[in-house]
């Protein structure tokens, strides 16, 4: 299987701080597509963004940044000024060629300390 | 906005009981998915759905089943629970094509005693 490692388990930082998400990705497809989710506390995996494998452009949204480099396999996902509310487990996963769904990384763990 | 639903929030259940767990849509999405969720493990994909009646394997399958009789109701059926099936379990939904964003449900945390 084409795994998806989120190397950081738990991450704790206090309020207002920057913090990066680690994300990186196994694949032999040529066309693949990225997914970062967030898991609050109340347990519903609520999306947060989809890039493809042909669009290396970072995004920004709001105070959420992605950072996809195909060079390195790695698709990284920084919260700026983050908020007690950012506390959450955030899965990064991807879907390739097969008939397999996503495969998701094991998620990180991250606390605002307020 | 999707909508995904699963029939409980919370289930205790015995060993050997037959479990039925129930996920539905709203938004007329092909393809449904089961996955658990486990500490340390992340998400697994036990089946998933592209149509009404069709049904594919994930990665851990075994101890489960899957019916779609319907195109908005895709259900987890455990056989015989066993201890080892406790866990969070969450339904997932997407449109056509395995690419396309998946919408997850409130997720069910079972429990086998």
């Amino acid at each position: 299987a084409q795994k998806v490692t989120q190397a950081q388990t738990e991450i704790s930082v206090v309020e207002k701080e920057d913090v990066t998400l680690d994300c990186v990705y196994e694949t032999r497809d040529t066309t693949y597509y990225l997914f970062w989710y967030k898991q609050p506390p109340s347990g519903e995996l609520v999306f947060l963004i989809r890039r493809n494998s042909f669009d290396e452009q970072n995004e920004i949204s709001g105070r959420y940044s992605w950072n996809f480099q195909k060079s390195t396999s790695s698709f990284n996902f920084t919260i700026t000024a983050s908020q007690v509310v950012d506390s959450a487990v955030y899965f990064c996963a991807r879907s390739g060629g097969g008939a397999d769904g996503l495969t998701f990384g094991k998620g990180t763990h991250l606390i605002i300390q307020p | 906005d999707v909508k995904v639903t699963q029939s409980s929030r919370y289930l205790v259940k015995r060993t050997g009981e037959k479990v039925f767990l129930e996920c539905v849509q709203d938004m007329d999405h092909e393809n449904m998915f089961w996955y658990r969720q486990d500490p340390g493990l992340g998400l697994r994909l036990i089946y998933f759905s592209y149509d009404v009646k069709m049904k594919e394997k994930g990665d851990i399958p075994e101890g489960y089943s899957v019916s779609r009789e319907k195109k908005e109701r895709f259900s987890l059926i455990l056989e015989s629970a066993s201890t080892n099936q406790t866990s969070m379990y969450l339904c997932a939904t997407s449109n056509a094509g395995l690419r396309e964003t998946q919408y997850f449900g409130p997720g069910t945390r079972l429990l086998v005693l």
